[in-house]
């Protein structure tokens, strides 16, 4: 079935570890996004990557980075978790800068 | 800059009951339009979309939402409500211009319908 894979489902973290949250879509859009979603703010960029070898800032991009080395994947690293960085994840897709996302199934974070 | 804002936090109805849920946007340019559903458990998916033409928009499950440009608005609405649209609903904007291709989320509002 096609659509965007995330991993891991869930993690529990300790504080200045590095962890790689990991998005793997196969509808081969060229547009590729992090989002963060937190009870009351809703969801927030963090990164996003509108081809592959590019990408570009969000809302709240500090204490993370991304890579696309390729169409299909876009890895969100966070170098030393604090615990602000408990959240949600959602990975997300399209086929261009202007059309609807598809979301993946999220990776709930919590860094104690 | 730039926002989004759902004026309803939390929202409770019987069903058949009817909603709308209200949602404005600040940002002078043309801009593209969406509600996403986000049902317990599961990851956002899209109700409906306006990019142009007609503001009327309807979207999957009954689901409607009218663009009014000059209150720069897009609420959402439903004639009747069914115990199975209990869920999250986030309202989101994306500037048609720059290059940023993002979009702005409201806090979103939880539906809870009662049987």
């Amino acid at each position: 079935i096609a659509g965007i894979t995330q991993a891991p489902t869930s993690q529990i973290l300790a504080a200045g570890r590095r962890m790689t949250l990991r998005c793997t879509q196969d509808m081969r859009h060229n547009a590729m996004y992090w989002y963060r979603q937190d009870l009351g703010l809703g969801l927030r960029l963090i990164h996003y990557s509108n081809t592959a070898g590019t990408t570009g800032k969000g809302e709240v991009p500090d204490g993370y980075s991304v890579s696309r080395a390729n169409t299909d994947d876009f890895p969100l690293t966070l170098a030393s978790a604090v615990p602000s960085q408990t959240s949600v994840y959602f990975c997300a897709s399209s086929d261009s800068r202007f059309t609807p996302l598809h979301f993946g199934n999220g990776t709930r974070l919590t860094v104690t | 800059a730039q926002s989004v804002s759902q004026h309803n936090h939390h929202v409770i109805l019987s069903e058949a009951a009817s909603l709308e849920l209200g949602c404005n946007y600040s940002y002078g340019g043309t801009v593209n339009l969406f509600w996403y559903v986000q049902y317990p458990g599961q990851h956002l998916q899209l109700l409906l979309k306006y990019f142009s033409g007609d503001p009327l928009v309807k979207g999957i499950k009954g689901f409607e939402a009218e663009f009014i440009k000059s209150k720069f608005s897009f609420n959402l609405r439903k004639p009747s409500v069914q115990w199975s649209d209990t869920a999250e609903y986030f309202c989101a904007v994306n500037p048609t211009s720059g290059n940023t291709g993002k979009l702005i989320f409201g806090q979103g509002t939880t539906l809870q319908v009662k049987p």
